[in-house]
């Protein structure tokens, strides 16, 4: 089962705005994750904020978590054309044979030139 | 080497053949994965190896067989694959088990069986 839920599941943007992106959670994490894919390849790590986080930035990249809500998101500013893809938020659940990464449904962004 | 790379990128296989995916890094890490993805759908859990133990097995057929040689490698076997077995895999790899590392995802292997 799915441990994340996105929205939206679709955003369409033109170049130069800000894409914003939701990320919610079931269970207590120690971490959440975001990952790009594009169109039928492999996922890429984009940034890892810990529980004890509430903001991180990597670039154009802003991550906010807030563990009371159980949500996250994630902001793409100045967007490029390159920026299209799939985005993909994960948690690790932590369970006695380890610890498996599960992923939300993802936000399929496109951004238009 | 900061890659996983998986072979071969694509694949046609009928159902009665025998095909193996390959999975390969020199990252040092210990902990490998495999993953299912079907079209517009997230990733999902297929097998994880840690230290070349298979730790997690998420109740997949045993048309799909897992194999880890050593520490840089992972193969998945396939053998009597059905038509809805066609799908993205992807091999992933961490630094271990735990979690609080990012994993790094290989470009994947499109499976079509037919």
């Amino acid at each position: 089962s799915q441990q994340g839920e996105e929205d939206p599941q679709a955003l369409s943007i033109q170049e130069g705005e800000n894409a914003t992106m939701n990320c919610s959670y079931k269970t207590s994490i120690n971490n959440l994750q975001w990952y790009r894919q594009n169109s039928g390849r492999g996922l890429v790590h984009l940034i890892l904020i810990r529980s004890n986080e509430r903001e991180k930035h990597s670039g154009r990249l802003r991550v906010t978590l807030d563990t009371s809500k159980k949500s996250s998101s994630l902001l793409i500013t100045a967007s490029r054309a390159a920026d299209t893809a799939s985005y993909f938020c994960a948690t690790p659940l932590l369970e006695t044979s380890g610890s498996r990464l599960t992923f939300g449904e993802g936000t399929q962004l496109t951004v238009n030139p | 080497d900061t890659e996983v790379t998986q072979t071969p990128k694509h694949l046609v296989m009928g159902m009665t053949n025998k095909k193996s995916l390959k999975c390969e890094q020199h990252m040092g890490h210990r902990a490998m994965y495999w993953y299912k993805q079907k079209a517009k759908k997230p990733p999902e859990l297929m097998f994880v190896y840690s230290y070349e133990k298979l730790s997690i097995n998420e109740s997949v057929p045993s048309r799909f067989s897992p194999e880890c040689p050593n520490s840089s490698l992972l193969n998945l076997h396939l053998h009597a694959l059905q038509p809805e077995d066609s799908a993205l895999y992807l091999c992933a790899s961490s630094l271990a088990q735990f979690s609080n590392y990012g994993y790094t995802f290989g470009s994947g292997t499109r499976l079509t069986v037919v």
